[in-house]
């Protein structure tokens, strides 16, 4: 079953500019994950948020959780090209056997 | 470097073949995991394994098997490729079950025919 959803599903912005990306869920949750894929490569984890946390950052990444409404965001902040990529949001449900459940995707486009 | 190496990298099979995908890794994780990844669909979880000598189903576990006979190995096994399978095919890691970052291979595209 897909947890995360991923909005927008598509998002081309110019280079330095912030983008932003959101992720909802539909269950409670222990954390939340987002990871970034390159055309052609794995997926490589970016940053994980508890579910007891608001905000964390690492470098030019902000995450918020907001576990009322079910949802979190990405930001990234003066973007570069190399940040063209597919985001995903994963989330964990408890430990159970659906282990983790990703999102379809944010496919992030910067424009030189 | 550590890591997570899948192999091979791509392959076409004729349906109605039987195919193994190979996938190790070398961090000492304990919990393995097979995903597919479909456009559109995002990824599936297929089967994981929590421990050297378990294993369990995931999402869309019908049509392949997995073993883990060590910690450092998960293959995947299609017994009988059907069509429907073409996919790329991720194996990925983590220290414990689930709630750890998980470390991802490059993938395996793998096209039925």
């Amino acid at each position: 079953s897909q947890q995360g959803e991923e909005d927008p599903q598509a998002l081309s912005i110019q280079e330095g500019e912030n983008a932003t990306m959101n992720c909802s869920y539909k269950t409670s949750i222990n954390n939340l994950q987002w990871y970034r894929q390159n055309s052609g490569r794995g997926l490589v984890h970016l940053i994980l948020i508890r579910s007891n946390e608001r905000e964390k950052h690492s470098g030019r990444l902000r995450v918020t959780l907001d576990t009322s409404k079910k949802s979190s965001s990405l930001l990234i902040t003066a973007s570069r090209a190399a940040d063209t990529a597919s985001y995903f949001c994963a989330t964990d449900a408890g430990g159970g056997a659906d282990g983790l459940t990703f999102g379809k995707g944010t496919h992030l486009i910067i424009q030189p | 470097i550590a890591g997570i190496t899948q192999a091979p990298t791509s392959q076409i099979l004729a349906a109605g073949r039987r195919m193994t995908l190979r996938c190790t890794q070398d961090m000492r994780h304990n919990a393995m995991y097979w995903y597919r990844q479909d456009l559109g669909l995002g990824l599936r979880l297929i089967h994981y394994s929590n421990t050297a000598g378990t294993t369990g189903k995931g999402e869309v576990p019908d049509g392949y098997s997995v073993s883990r006979a060590n910690t450092d190995d998960f293959p995947l096994t299609l017994a009988s490729a059907v069509p429907s399978q073409t996919s790329v095919y991720f194996c990925a890691s983590s220290e414990t079950w689930a709630t750890q970052p998980q470390h991802f291979g490059d993938g395996t595209r793998l096209s039925i025919l």
